[in-house]
This record gives C-alpha cells, structure tokens and sequence, in this order.
C-alpha cells in the first residue's frame, strides 16, 4: 500500500493568512493526487484533482502542486469558510489512500 | 444531476452484520466504478473497495478479506456494501462514492459523494 503522510496534523491561523499543507508519498505517484475539504458531519468535497486542476466551483484561492512523491495545497487568502479538515489521496494504486487530515482552525 | 443515496443509520451487536445501500441516479449507472470510504469518529478516511457496476467484479483492501462483500443491482441501480463479524471498531461513517476520471488518463478522483450511513456497533 502507498502510504500518505501529511503535514502539519493541525496548524491554526487567521483570515486573510496563506497556508500550505503538504503530503508525502511512500513511492512516487505521477499525477494521481487529489485534495479534499470536509467539514464536521458531511461528507468530502473535491477541491484539486491529478495535483493542480481546480474543481469546478472552488475558489481560486485554492492551488496544488508538487510531482513525484512531495505535493502541496495552498490556500493563498484563508476565508472564513475555509475552517475544516484537509485530505490529500492518492489514486495510482488500489487501495487509494489518503493522507490522515490537516485541521485547520481559527486563530 | 448525479446523486449517491445511502441506506439509513444502523445500531448492531458485535458479531453481527450490516448491509449499507447506495442508490445512483443523474447516470448511467455501469459507466462509473462505486469505491466505500469509511470514517470512524475523530478519524481519518479509510479505503476499504471497489465494484464495477458493470461486470460486478470487486477489490477490497485486505484488511477486510473475509469480511467485506460488494454487490450491485443493476435493475436498480444500486450497490451494496456487506460488512460481517462486526466488532466495536467497525463503528463509522460509510460512504459510497463515485470515481471519476480526467478524459484519456489515469488520473482518478471522488466528486460525488453518498451522504454517508452511520453504523454503529455496541453491545
């Protein structure tokens, strides 16, 4: 299995700030890593999928790069909104993992 | 449009199994592989496999070899999830969910999401 590891576990930080998470790979994966927000008791919505396309109907604000094995999701102006847990994943391999989540909370 | 329609919350015994149903409508229904996420309380998410609506061919991580059966009914359409022996740690929220793909590549991702069934297993 394609172990994801992510980092930071929790940061906090105010409106208007630039955060970055970033997620490790255990072997290189190409282009087959998504990001995804949740917020408490609903389920996960697409934010970034293949490392840097933006789903449809999420801010710009929201970015992804990285190749190989080392990725990162920027959120370049923190909204309000933007309060929730963070999961990167991996799709190259079955099974699919996912990163264990980045909270990212009000300061 | 698409939705992933899930079976309602369960409360089992230990030993017991439960059956979670995720109903697809807004497609066609043998185009898109289902994927089942779990998530227990506080945690991360969690892989646990895939069907193929189409042929019904399945694969599932093996730390629920034995346990784990995915079926789909395709006058229905819709897929189940049957988790067996269950025990205090099988307590989630499931989710079915639908893989998409970027046109001519392999680049996969889950866009449209069940609402999530929580089953919860106490004595």
């Amino acid at each position: 299995d394609i172990q994801m590891t992510q980092s930071p576990s929790s940061l906090s930080a105010s409106v208007g700030d630039s955060v970055t998470i970033t997620c490790r790979a255990g072997q290189s994966i190409p282009y087959n890593l998504n990001w995804y927000q949740q917020k408490p008791g609903k389920a996960p919505k697409l934010l970034i999928y293949a490392v840097s396309s933006l789903q449809s109907g999420v801010p710009s604000r929201f970015s992804g790069s990285g190749s190989g094995t080392d990725f990162t999701l920027t959120i370049s102006s923190l909204q309000p909104e933007d309060f929730a847990t963070y999961y990167c994943q991996q799709t190259y391999n079955i099974p699919w993992t996912f990163g264990q989540g980045t909270k990212v909370e009000i300061k | 449009q698409v939705q992933l329609v899930q079976s309602g919350a369960e409360v089992k015994r230990p030993g017991a199994s439960v059956k979670v149903s995720c109903k697809a409508s807004g497609y066609t229904f043998t185009d898109y592989y289902i994927h089942w996420v779990r998530q227990a309380p506080g945690q991360g998410l969690e892989w646990m496999g895939i069907i193929n609506p189409s042929g019904g061919g399945t694969s599932h991580t093996q730390k629920f070899q034995g346990r784990v059966t995915l079926t789909r009914d395709t006058s229905t359409n819709t897929v189940y999830m049957e988790l067996t022996s269950l025990r205090s740690e099988d307590t989630a929220v499931y989710y079915c969910t639908r893989a998409d793909a970027v046109p001519s590549s392999r680049a996969e991702y889950f866009q449209h999401w069940g609402q999530g069934t929580l089953v919860t297993v106490s004595s």
